[in-house]
């Protein structure tokens, strides 16, 4: 059974601050993905990894950063946070060459 | 880019009733359509998904239409049970199948 795991279910973080989000999976794939989740705007993707230390830009980038040392670990990171990144964040693994996603718990964030 | 919109954005049925769920998409190229259920608090899981090269697939009490050439896709509950009660995401992605792009999502309340 797949199990992506998010180091944190709630975060309260001041704006300004660095925050790193983590996500580890642990089956063993390749592709990583960061979302946000605003209700009423679904899932948007934010940054996307094909495999360790390879990261792609996904539809909005702004603000944010990642990183992939390992393979089964994915970091997002907010460089300067803001309230407007006040938000559900949800991770995503997936299989190279197959098309499920699977989710992490999610961690939402509330930036004062 | 791909652009997928998602209707109603709540729906409300009573218990043994039918659901539809619609979503409509922009590009084309996009060729697999999956659709995900995310109960309250928890992750959003895979429940159902379509490839470009075929109309209808059903599991269950569930099933998904595609219309290729009017790039839309539906998703039908029949015999609707409380414990579907949830948010629904309908999605596409492209041939390369890196990135999805979700609809905004439907929350769906079965009434009892």
């Amino acid at each position: 059974d797949v199990k992506v795991t998010q180091s944190s279910r709630y975060l309260v973080k001041r704006t300004g601050e660095k925050v790193f989000l983590e996500c580890v999976q642990d089956m063993d794939h390749e592709n990583m993905f960061w979302y946000r989740q605003d209700p009423g705007l679904g899932l948007r993707l934010i940054y996307f990894s094909y495999d360790v230390k390879m990261k792609e830009k996904g539809d909005i980038p702004e603000g944010y950063s990642v990183s992939r040392e390992k393979k089964e670990r994915f970091s997002l990171i907010l460089e300067s946070a803001s309230t407007n990144q006040t938000s559900m964040y949800l991770c995503a693994s997936r299989l190279q060459g197959m098309e499920t996603q699977y989710f992490g718990p999610g961690t939402r964030l509330l930036v004062l | 880019g791909e652009n997928v919109e998602q209707h109603p954005s709540t729906l409300s049925v009573q218990e043994g009733d039918s659901a539809v769920i619609k979503c409509t998409y922009s590009d084309s190229a996009s060729n697999y359509f999956p659709w995900y259920k995310q109960e309250l608090g928890k992750r959003p899981q895979l429940i159902i998904d379509i490839r470009s090269n075929v109309g209808e697939k059903k599991d269950q009490r569930i099933a998904v239409t595609l219309n290729k050439t009017a790039k839309h896709f539906s998703l039908h509950i029949t015999e609707t049970q409380p414990e579907d009660s949830a948010v629904y995401f309908c999605a596409a992605s492209n041939l390369r199948g890196n990135k999805l792009v979700f609809g905004a999502g439907t929350i769906l309340r079965v009434k009892s």
